[in-house]
């Protein structure tokens, strides 16, 4: 099935920094979702990203639809200690209407 | 806002025990999900449900099962809890037309630790 391979696993940085993830796949996927997971609570959507190229700001957080369409990345600049959670990349599955498959999450770890 | 509403944050069974973990939304959704989520594994799909009392196996429905009678309320059963069953316990809802386009609304997880 569907594959995303979400890098890194996990990150440790300084207050102020900015910070890179991305997600990829095997195969093409037609939206790409970053949600964001805070310490003991469920996932929320953060950014929604449905054309290829689409480049797409919420806040201090960009997020980019990979011209192939097998990746998607996640920027967040100048980080502050509450951009700490875990970061996960998801895609609707093909001809499984109503369905994401999720990557395996980036660990955020922000140091004051 | 949506509200996705999970009866327990955390719960602490023995091993054989029958678990129930409820979950609650309050935008009549057609669609609702139970994930479980693990270190270094992500989010993985145990089942779905897409109207009442309709159900679908997710990707790891080995051990459990779900109950759908009321479109606000989706159940997830543990038959016989297992250790390898402790684990944090996510639903979700969305609802067509577009559905997991436009992403997912979770509640804020179940712990469950089998002893």
């Amino acid at each position: 099935g569907q594959q995303l391979n979400q890098s890194p696993q996990s990150m440790f940085i300084q207050e102020g920094e900015d910070v890179s993830m991305n997600c990829t796949s095997s195969s093409i996927f037609n939206t790409w979702l970053w949600y964001k997971q805070d310490p003991g609570e469920g996932p929320v959507l953060l950014i929604a990203l449905y054309k290829a190229g689409e480049l797409t700001s919420n806040g201090r957080l960009t997020a980019q639809f990979g011209i192939t369409r097998k990746d998607s990345f996640l920027n967040i600049s100048a980080s502050i200690p509450s951009d700490v959670g875990i970061y996960f990349c998801a895609g609707p599955r093909v001809a499984s209407y109503g369905k994401l498959t999720f990557g395996q999450g980036t660990i955020l770890t922000v140091h004051p | 806002d949506v509200k996705v509403t999970q009866s327990s944050r955390y719960l602490v069974k023995r091993t054989g025990e029958k678990v129930f973990l409820e979950c609650v939304q309050d935008m009549d959704h057609e669609n609702m999900f139970w994930y479980r989520q693990d270190p270094g594994l992500g989010l993985r799909l145990i089942y779905f449900s897409y109207d009442v009392k309709m159900k679908e196996k997710g990707d790891i429905p080995e051990g459990y099962s779900v109950s759908r009678e009321k479109k606000e309320r989706f159940s997830l059963i543990l038959e016989s809890a297992s250790t390898n069953q402790t684990s944090m316990y996510l639903c979700a809802s969305t609802s067509p037309p577009g559905g997991a386009v436009y992403g997912y609304t979770f509640g804020s997880g179940t712990r469950l630790t089998v002893v």
